[in-house]
């Protein structure tokens, strides 16, 4: 069963602090990884998606890399705009291709 | 603004009833996925289609049901409703079964 596990379920920074999200996973055949924030009461926001061990995408003061059983968001210097939760979700080759999500981190970022 | 609508914004109803959210994927988007969102709860996945014909199905239960009109827009059907289905649901759209999906604002659904 595909299995996707987020670290920490809650972070509290303050503005500037830089530091990571985490996003592990257990798919058998990826098919993509994908990275949402979603503010309370909304609908995830679509950040980026990783296929491969070694991608690398960037959007402003976010980063998201991945390895072959990880995907790590790293937040540069956040503002308090960047409060939100980010949901890290798998898609695994054959069968339906249906996002399994994670439970999400929390962030806060104090002025 | 994601391209993905979905109507109503907030629902009230009470127990036993049925209700019919709707949802208007982005232009040209083939897949629509609808998720339930309970308070304290990921994103759990209900049902999806795929340019009018059923494709996936997680754990939705008997009483909800969906379909794709040959507009690609999608309804689910939620009846004889509990205090328990009320959440937050979903739709996301994408344009083929493989690529990212996008989310609409949800419809929240208070059930008293």
């Amino acid at each position: 069963e595909d299995q996707v596990t987020q670290s920490p379920e809650a972070l509290r920074l303050q503005e500037g602090e830089s530091s990571s999200l985490n996003c592990s996973y257990t798919v058998s055949g990826l098919r993509g990884l994908f990275w949402y924030r979603q503010d309370p009461g909304k609908g995830p926001e679509f950040l980026f998606t990783l296929y491969s061990a070694g991608e690398e995408k960037e959007k402003e003061r976010l980063k998201a890399t991945l390895t072959k059983k990880e995907s790590f968001l790293h937040i540069t210097a956040p503002k308090p705009e960047d409060s939100a939760t980010y949901l890290c979700a798998v898609r695994r080759s054959g069968g339906s291709y249906i996002p399994t999500f994670g439970r999400g981190t929390s962030l806060i970022v104090h002025p | 603004d994601s391209g993905v609508t979905q109507t109503p914004k907030h629902l009230i109803t009470a127990t036993g009833q049925r209700v019919t959210l709707r949802c208007s994927p982005r232009s040209g988007d083939l897949s629509v996925y609808w998720y339930q969102q309970s308070l304290d709860q990921g994103l759990q996945f209900l049902i999806q289609y795929y340019n009018g014909e059923e494709r996936a199905k997680g754990n939705i239960l008997e009483r909800f049901s969906a379909q794709q009109f040959p507009d690609l827009h999608s309804e689910l059907n939620l009846s004889s409703l509990e205090l328990g289905d009320s959440a937050l649901y979903f739709c996301a759209s994408s344009v083929s079964w493989n690529t990212e999906a996008f989310f609409g604002q949800g419809t929240r659904l208070t059930v008293v």
